[in-house]
C-alpha cells in the first residue's frame, strides 16, 4: 500500500536553529500539504501545493518558514530560525489533484520537533 | 473562515458498546467531511468521510452521518473493541474550491475490555 514518506521522524534543535522536513508524497498525488500538529489539538494548515505552486499560504509564519515542492514532487519545510514555541509536530498529507474530485487525504508520520 | 467544533474531548465505553461523536461546522460551503483516526505517535488515518449530497454512509462498524441544515456530523462506531482506543478527528473542506481540512480538536476514546 502507497504511503507518505517523511523524515526524519524526531528532530531536536535549539532555538534560534535553522531545522528542515522533507516529504514524499504518493505516487500520482499532485497536491501537497504541510500542516502542524501541536500536544491536544487537531491539525491546521501551513501550506498547500498544486503540482510545484503554492495554493495557499495564508497560515504560513513566512518570516520564519517557508516551504518548497521544486519538481512537483517531494517537497521540504524549513524553520529558520527556530523557537520555543515551534516545537509540534509536523505533518505531510498528499491527495490526487483537486480537480479529480477525489478529496481523500493521506497523511505520513510525521516528523515530532523539539526546540530546547 | 471555517470553525469546526468536536464533543465530546474524551469518551470512555465498554468493550462492545457503542461510540457517537459530534462535531459542527460553521461554513455552509463546506461540502466534503472526513474523519481521522490517530494513534499515540503515528499521523492522523482516514476511516470514513461523507459528502454533502449523502446523508449517511455506512462502513463495517463504523458510520457517520451528516445533517446540512443543522451543520453537524457524527461518527458512530458500534460493538467497540479495544483496537478502536484512539484520538479521533473530525475535519470539514470546501472540497473542489480548495481542500484545505479544518479539524475539530479531537476526541479521544478510550474502551474498556
Amino acid at each position: 500500500e502507497a504511503e507518505v514518506a517523511q523524515s526524519p521522524r524526531y528532530k531536536i534543535t535549539e532555538k534560534s536553529q535553522a531545522v528542515a522536513f522533507w516529504c514524499d508524497p504518493i505516487s500520482g498525488h499532485a497536491t501537497l500539504y504541510w500542516y502542524r500538529q501541536i500536544l491536544g489539538q487537531g491539525p491546521e494548515l501551513l501550506v498547500q501545493f498544486q503540482d510545484e505552486s503554492v495554493v495557499d499560504d495564508s497560515q504560513l509564519p513566512k518570516d520564519r518558514f517557508s516551504a518548497e515542492r521544486l519538481k512537483g514532487v517531494d517537497s521540504t519545510l524549513k524553520i529558520q530560525p527556530a523557537e520555543l514555541g515551534d516545537s509540534a509536530m509536523y505533518l505531510c498529507a498528499s491527495s490526487l489533484a483537486v480537480r479529480s474530485l477525489n478529496y481523500e487525504q493521506y497523511f505520513g508520520p510525521g516528523t515530532r520537533l523539539t526546540v530546547t | 473562515g471555517e470553525n469546526v467544533e468536536q464533543h465530546p474531548s474524551t469518551l470512555s465505553v465498554q468493550e462492545g458498546d457503542s461510540a457517537v461523536i459530534k462535531c459542527t461546522y460553521s461554513d455552509s460551503a463546506s461540502n466534503y467531511f472526513p474523519w481521522y483516526k490517530q494513534e499515540l505517535g503515528k499521523g492522523p488515518q482516514l476511516i470514513i468521510d461523507i459528502r454533502s449530497n449523502v446523508g449517511e454512509k455506512k462502513d463495517q462498524r463504523i458510520a457517520v452521518t451528516l445533517n446540512k441544515t443543522a451543520k453537524h456530523f457524527s461518527l458512530h462506531i458500534t460493538e467497540t473493541q479495544p483496537e478502536d482506543s484512539a484520538v479521533y478527528f473530525c475535519a470539514a473542506s470546501r472540497g473542489a474550491a480548495g481542500n484545505k481540512l479544518t479539524f475539530g480538536g479531537g476526541t479521544r476514546v478510550l474502551v474498556k475490555p
